[in-house]
């Protein structure tokens, strides 16, 4: 079964800094999607990624895919409290339909 | 368009009881998954439905079932309650029928306590 492994596990940092969180899976991946969970609730979609190479922007997020690699790196710039919360990656595994499989999330901690 | 719905937000039940729990996805979504997160084991699928029929399932238990009415509204159903069932079981409605352009919005999730 495809796995996915988040890195780091959890992250503090001060607001206005950058930085980078990663998502790399045991198989080839066929698209990869990126949600945030604030604790105990629902998850945000953010976005998808399809096609190796490719890059998307949120607001002050952005993620890219590596094909290659079996990675995706989300990245946010200039980082507020409001980007607080568990970011998780999900992709869905080759050969099974909508069966999204989750890293295990990272969580992030912006200090005013 | 509204979101996904889910009730009960919060439910406590007692070991060995069963619970329902509902999901009401985005108006025009096919597809309903339900996953289950808990501390330990982080997010994990358990099933999706797609036009009332059961298309995918997770590795979990036969005391875990769900179905899915004509208008899209999925129901879970776990029978014979454990403790560890305790979670946040969240529902995702997609369009479902074209992978390429296949996204999840989930529900705010139901808080199971098992006691």
């Amino acid at each position: 079964s495809q796995e996915l492994e988040q890195s780091p596990q959890s992250l503090i940092v001060q607001e206005g800094k950058n930085l980078t969180i990663n998502c790399t899976s045991s198989k080839t991946l066929y698209g990869l999607y990126w949600y945030k969970q604030k604790y105990g609730e629902g998850l945000i979609f953010l976005m998808m990624l399809q096609k190796g190479g490719e890059e998307k922007s949120h607001e002050k997020i952005t993620a890219k895919l590596d094909e290659k690699k079996q990675q995706s790196s989300l990245h946010i710039t200039a980082s507020q409290p409001s980007h607080a919360g568990i970011y998780l990656c999900g992709v869905i595994p080759g050969g099974s339909n909508y069966k999204l499989t989750f890293g295990k999330g990272t969580l992030l901690t912006v200090n005013p | 368009k509204a979101g996904v719905t889910q009730t009960p937000r919060y439910l406590i039940k007692t070991r060995g009881q069963q619970v329902t729990l509902s999901c009401s996805p985005i108006s025009g979504h096919r597809s309903v998954s339900w996953y289950q997160q808990t501390p330990g084991q982080g997010l994990q699928f358990l099933f999706e439905y797609f036009s009332e029929t059961q298309r995918n399932k997770g590795n979990f238990p036969g005391r875990f079932s769900g179905r899915q009415f004509s208008n899209s509204r999925s129901e879970m159903n776990v029978s014979t309650l454990e403790l560890g069932d305790s979670a946040l079981y969240l529902c995702a409605s997609s369009p479902g029928d074209r992978r390429s352009s296949y996204e999840q919005y989930f529900g705010p999730g139901t808080r199971l306590t098992v006691t």
